[in-house]
């Protein structure tokens, strides 16, 4: 079946950098997009990033852009979030889910299959 | 705040209908298809339903969508218990170039 899992997150000083990795199984991962989506303690959902499944595309939030990088390695299926001079407002749990995908004509759902999440929080 | 608008509470009596209204402007809503999730505290987002009322296999029928406009709307019918949970909108917004959320809406069954 579908797996996502999340890992890389822990506590990290403000400015400090952090990466974290996504590893996809149980569905072709090279010929869908992925996204980043992230939840501050207590608070709603945020989009963070998008790719394309051949890394054509990139999208970010406005609040990570020039920070974050997101990407993707086809041949280990996994997933990636480079995050650099973190701030105290980054702090919140990190989920990988699926992206766009289509085939014969058809699309199939973005955000239906959605990791664990893995924790970050930026503090001193 | 969020570019997406959700009323931050809900409620209703089992097997009542309720609605959780999500506004939007025309770079989103106006322009794209809207999804919608369920969660449950501790845990991932559920997407509920895509693509104009689609639902993904298992999500029961008592659960639909409908937009006018900016504004889309999540019914819930026949409210059961185990409904209890944050339901968020999502949709692409083309000026912003990336997809956006409400800031959640917390559904209590009575």
């Amino acid at each position: 079946q579908v797996q996502l899992v999340e890992s890389g997150g822990g506590v990290v000083q403000p400015g400090r950098s952090l990466r974290l990795s996504c590893a996809a199984s149980g569905f072709s991962f090279s010929s869908y997009g992925m996204h980043w989506v992230r939840q501050a303690p207590g608070k709603g959902l945020e989009w963070v990033a998008v790719i394309s499944y051949d890394r054509s595309h990139i999208s970010y939030v406005d609040s990570v852009k020039g920070r974050f990088t997101i990407s993707r390695d086809n041949s280990k299926n996994t997933l990636y979030l480079q995050m650099n001079s973190l701030r105290a407002e980054d702090t919140a749990v990190y989920y990988c889910a699926n992206g766009r995908y289509c085939s014969g004509g058809r699309c199939y759902p973005e955000f239906d299959y959605w990791g664990q999440g893995t924790l970050v929080t930026v503090s001193s | 705040q969020s570019v997406l608008t959700q009323p931050p509470s809900a409620s209703g009596a089992p097997g009542q209908r309720v609605t959780i209204s999500c506004s939007g402007s025309s770079s989103n809503i106006g322009s794209n298809t809207v999804n919608w999730f369920q969660q449950f505290p501790g845990t991932a987002p559920k997407l509920l339903i895509y693509n104009n009322n689609q639902r993904p296999s298992g999500v029961p029928d008592r659960f639909s969508d409908s937009k006018s406009g900016t504004s889309a709307s999540l019914a819930i019918s026949g409210l059961q218990s185990e409904d209890e949970a944050d339901y968020y909108c999502t949709t692409w917004d083309d000026s912003l170039n990336g997809w956006v959320f409400g800031g959640g809406t917390r559904l209590t069954v009575l």
